[in-house]
């Protein structure tokens, strides 16, 4: 069974601060990796992709992927209270997604305190 | 340019009925993909169609079904509905990269 972990949280942080998100996946072959913000009584919404090594950035949101460590991350900086949301990690199998199946994680609510 | 859209928005049925819900994709995106959202879960991919076939399934029953229209637009269809099928019914559209979700049917089985 391909997993993909996530803690549940609450995470809570203070207005301002960095918030670090965390995930870890056991299907080696992943290639692609996402992350979706998801408010309460909404659908997922798109905030980074990543498929390399490293770290990409955009914006206040830096996406982190460790391929070796089977571990993903995602830091907001600055955060601000409408950034209270669950936030959903997902790997795929292949490069560019879209072909593919999204696993996800369950998901980690965060809340940034004002 | 619209984005993905789905229809209805919310649906309430009675174990042992049929349920068609509809997904149109955003423009110029060709595949599309359903996934099941039970609360407090991350979405289940339910299954994918790209060219009106289906092109992958996830451990999913034969009772939900689907179709894409050769505009790309996508039904999916559930039958014998069970209480466990209460969920929020997510498409995702794409073309070449990333997928991205319409706003969701709400479906309450009773």
């Amino acid at each position: 069974q391909k997993e993909v972990e996530q803690n549940s949280g609450p995470l809570s942080v203070p207005e301002g601060a960095i918030a670090s998100l965390n995930c870890t996946y056991s299907d080696r072959g992943s290639q692609s990796f996402f992350w979706y913000r998801q408010y309460s009584g909404k659908s997922p919404e798109l905030i980074m992709f990543i498929y390399s090594n490293g770290d990409k950035e955009d914006g206040r949101f830096t996406a982190q992927l460790n391929k070796a460590s089977q571990y993903v991350s995602l830091l907001i900086r600055d955060s601000q209270p409408s950034d209270s949301a669950t936030y959903l990690c997902a790997v795929a199998p292949g490069g560019g997604g879209s072909n593919y199946k999204l696993t996800f994680g369950k998901g980690t609510l965060l809340t940034v305190n004002p | 340019d619209a984005g993905v859209t789905q229809s209805p928005t919310h649906l309430i049925k009675t174990r042992g009925q049929q349920v068609t819900l509809r997904c149109s994709p955003k423009s110029g995106h060709d595949t599309v993909s359903w996934y099941q959202q039970a609360l407090g879960q991350g979405p289940q991919f339910i299954f994918q169609y790209y060219e009106e076939e289906e092109r992958q399934r996830g451990n999913f029953p034969d009772r939900f079904s689907g179709h894409q229209f050769p505009n790309y637009s996508s039904e999916l269809n559930v039958n014998a509905l069970l209480l466990g099928d209460s969920a929020l019914y997510l498409c995702a559209s794409s073309f070449s990269t990333s997928q991205y979700f319409g706003p969701g049917t709400r479906l309450t089985v009773l």
